[in-house]
C-alpha cells in the first residue's frame, strides 16, 4: 500500500530535550516537505527537500533541522524543544512533474506538546 | 508576500445543501491552486487543483475556477451530503516548490 508513514503519533516531551519525528514514504517521491498546523493558522512549511541531499527553508524553519540521506526518508529534528513548537506535524511527499509539485499525500500526523 | 485567506468557520449546512468556501490568494506570479480535505484524525488529502488562469478544478461534485482578476479560488458544491463533513484547506503553490495553506474551514453537514 501506498502510503506516508511517522514515528511516533504521539509525543509529550520535556523543553530542551533533543527528538526526532521520522518521516518514510514507499512511492518513491522526489519531493518531501514537513508542514506543522496550528489552529487559526492552518499549515505552514517548515522545511521541504526536492531529492536526497537537497532540503530547503520553507516559512517556519527556525528551532527545526531536516536531512535527507535517503531518498524514502525525511527526518525531521527539534534540538532544543520549547513550547511554542506544540503543534500537530504532517509530512508530505510527491512526485517532480515538469510544471511543479501537484498532489501531496501526507503522512497521519504526529501530536507533539513541549512542556 | 504569498498568502490565502479563506472564509473562516464553522460552516454548517443541511444535507442536500450548496456549499460555497470562498478563498482569495496572494502572490506574484503564476501560482498553482489546490483545494485539499482533511478528515478527522487523518492527514491531508487533495481533493482538486488548477495550475492556470480560468481553469476548473472538479473532483467528487466539488468545483472551484481559478479567478486572476478576482485572485480566487472559491469551492462550490451543488449537494452536500453528511460525508462531506471535514475541514477543507485552499492552498497555493509558488515558485515550484513552496506551499501556502489557508487556515481552514470546517464543514459540518446535518442529516
Amino acid at each position: 500500500e501506498a502510503q506516508v508513514t511517522q514515528n511516533p503519533r504521539y509525543l509529550i516531551t520535556v523543553t530542551g530535550k533533543k527528538l526526532t519525528v521520522t518521516c518514510s514514504q514507499n512511492m518513491n517521491h522526489e519531493y518531501m516537505s514537513w508542514y506543522r498546523q496550528d489552529p487559526g493558522l492552518g499549515l505552514r512549511q517548515i522545511y521541504y527537500s526536492m531529492n536526497v541531499e537537497v532540503t530547503d527553508k520553507g516559512d517556519v524553519p527556525e528551532g527545526y533541522k531536516v536531512s535527507r540521506k535517503e531518498k524514502r526518508n525525511f527526518p525531521l529534528i527539534l534540538e532544543s524543544p520549547s513550547p511554542n513548537q506544540t503543534s500537530l506535524y504532517f509530512c508530505a511527499s510527491s512526485q517532480l512533474g515538469t510544471s511543479g509539485i501537484n498532489e501531496q499525500f501526507f503522512g497521519p500526523g504526529t501530536r507533539l506538546t513541549v512542556l | 508576500g504569498n498568502s490565502v485567506t479563506q472564509m473562516e468557520g464553522p460552516v454548517t449546512l443541511s444535507e442536500e445543501a450548496f456549499l460555497t468556501i470562498n478563498c482569495t490568494y496572494t502572490a506574484t506570479g503564476y501560482p498553482s491552486l489546490f483545494w485539499y480535505v482533511q478528515y478527522p484524525g487523518e492527514g491531508l488529502q487533495l481533493l482538486l487543483k488548477a495550475t492556470k488562469a480560468d481553469d476548473k478544478g472538479s473532483n467528487k461534485g466539488f468545483e472551484a475556477t481559478y479567478r486572476k482578476e478576482t485572485t480566487s479560488f472559491h469551492l462550490e458544491k451543488g449537494s452536500v451530503q453528511v460525508s462531506d463533513s471535514a475541514v477543507y484547506f485552499c492552498a497555493l503553490r509558488y515558485n515550484f516548490n513552496k506551499f501556502y495553506f489557508g487556515s481552514g474551514t470546517k464543514l459540518n453537514v446535518k442529516p
